[in-house]
């Protein structure tokens, strides 16, 4: 079945730090989402790409949706205490249920 | 406009009990889907409803079932209980479901089987 890779799964950085997750796909995608989970909270959606090569900003945020539509990245520029959490994306081949990547789960050293 | 409520947020059961969780979704929404979350295994999809019929099935044993009422309000029982189950179940409701609409999450029951 479709499976959903993302990597690292942990990531520590220092504050003002970029930091990066990675997402692959081993199918080809209709679309991924990505979501943040605060540390004790739920998931809460950040974004979808649905086109190839799509990129999409939101403040610090970049995301990135690859040509061949199998894999995504996030990048954030210079992160904040408040970009603490775990990650996620989740994308979907036409099904109608999301597939879940594992998290990368963000920690910052203020 | 109210969020998606998932009750009991806490639950703790023995070995070989049943469970039931209830999640009442954002009005309007008529899709409901579950995942059991671990610290090992991430999201995992359990099943999805839409107007009151199961859409999607994720791997799960049998022993994982749902339901959908006509107000959308879903229910997520385990019987049968095993250590294992222990995990935070997240409902997430979306307007008209699949997977072209964003999805908003409930805080979650967490189970703990002992």
């Amino acid at each position: 079945g479709q499976q959903v890779m993302q990597i690292p799964q942990y990531q520590h950085v220092q504050e003002g730090e970029d930091f990066t997750t990675y997402c692959n796909s081993s199918t080809t995608l209709s679309n991924i989402q990505w979501y943040k989970q605060r540390p004790g909270g739920h998931p809460v959606f950040l974004i979808q790409l649905v086109k190839s090569g799509e990129v999409k900003k939101q403040k610090r945020l970049t995301f990135q949706f690859g040509e061949a539509k199998k894999n995504s990245s996030l990048h954030i520029t210079a992160t904040q205490t408040t970009d603490v959490g775990t990650y996620f994306c989740a994308g979907t081949e036409g099904a109608q249920k999301l597939v879940f990547g594992q998290g990368t789960r963000l920690t910052i050293n203020p | 406009k109210a969020g998606v409520t998932q009750t009991p947020r806490y639950l703790i059961k023995t070995r070989g009990q049943q469970v039931t969780l209830s999640c009442s979704p954002i009005s309007g929404h008529r899709s409901v889907s579950w995942y059991q979350q671990t610290p090992g295994q991430g999201l995992q999809f359990l099943f999805e409803y839409f107007s009151e019929t199961q859409r999607n099935k994720g791997n799960f044993p049998g022993r994982f079932s749902g339901r959908q009422f006509s107000n959308s309000r879903s229910e997520m029982n385990v019987s049968t209980l095993e250590l294992g189950d222990s995990a935070l179940y997240l409902c997430a409701s979306s307007s008209v479901g699949g997977t072209n609409t964003e999805a908003f999450f409930g805080q979650g029951t967490r189970l703990t089987v002992v």
